[in-house]
């Protein structure tokens, strides 16, 4: 059973960066097997697509955050991580980590999300 | 870039009753990319359908999904208690995975 956990500090200051962590259990993390990804949810919204990393070569992230993401994996400690720089108010939200499984394209496996408020 | 707009934005049913819920992309899409999540307060998503038609592991065939092109159906046959939340659905395009604003279903 996979179960992923996010971690990281829950007030960050305008300007600052945002870093979390991504904890996986129940299996080896591995590059190019899995597409491991960030999204996250401003309070009382919807769903927005961060980024996800498949290989250091093949990694997607959205184009209105792409200069300021970046996503990477420690497969000595089963984790992955998300980076934000120059974080502002409007990137407060619910962050969560999520996973997709074999032959289908969608987030199967989730963290239970992480409430990061950016302010001073 | 491609819009996803859901409808209604809430529908208000009664358990054992039919739920059919609308996705609509501003230009036709993959189905391949097509998936629908469940979320409820506090909680993160739950994938319900990928593939446009496709049941995730565990997920109760009172769900289906339908759709083609940049119209997607989201069909609870039967509603249960524990149906009653949000739904969202999902595409992908411009390098990124898209979701509409989210039906919620409520208790009528």
């Amino acid at each position: 059973q996979v179960q992923l956990q996010e971690s990281g500090p829950g007030l960050v200051k305008p300007s600052q960066t945002l870093s979390l962590t991504c904890t996986v259990s129940g299996g080896p993390i591995r590059s190019a097997s899995y597409y491991y990804s960030w999204l996250r949810q401003p309070a009382g919204k919807g769903l927005e697509f961060i980024g996800r990393f498949y290989t250091n070569e093949n990694t997607n992230y959205n184009p209105s955050l792409k200069n300021r993401v970046t996503i990477s994996l420690d497969t000595s400690k089963n984790q992955f991580s998300l980076r934000l720089t120059s974080v502002t108010a409007a990137d407060t939200a619910v962050y969560y980590c999520a996973r997709d499984a074999e032959h289908l394209i969608g987030f199967l496996h989730w963290g239970q999300g992480i409430l990061v408020t950016v302010s001073s | 870039e491609i819009v996803l707009t859901q409808s209604p934005g809430t529908l208000s049913l009664s358990p054992g009753e039919r739920a059919t819920l609308s996705c609509r992309a501003s230009e036709s899409v993959s189905s391949s990319y097509s998936a629908w999540y469940q979320q409820k307060p506090g909680q993160a998503p739950r994938l319900l359908i990928h593939g446009a038609s496709s049941r995730a592991t565990g997920i109760p065939d009172r769900f289906s999904g339908s759709g083609s092109g940049a119209d997607f159906t989201l069909t609870i046959s039967r509603l249960e208690p524990e149906d009653f939340a949000v739904y969202f659905c999902q595409q992908y395009g411009n390098s990124r995975f898209i979701f509409g604003p989210g039906t919620k279903v409520d208790i009528k």
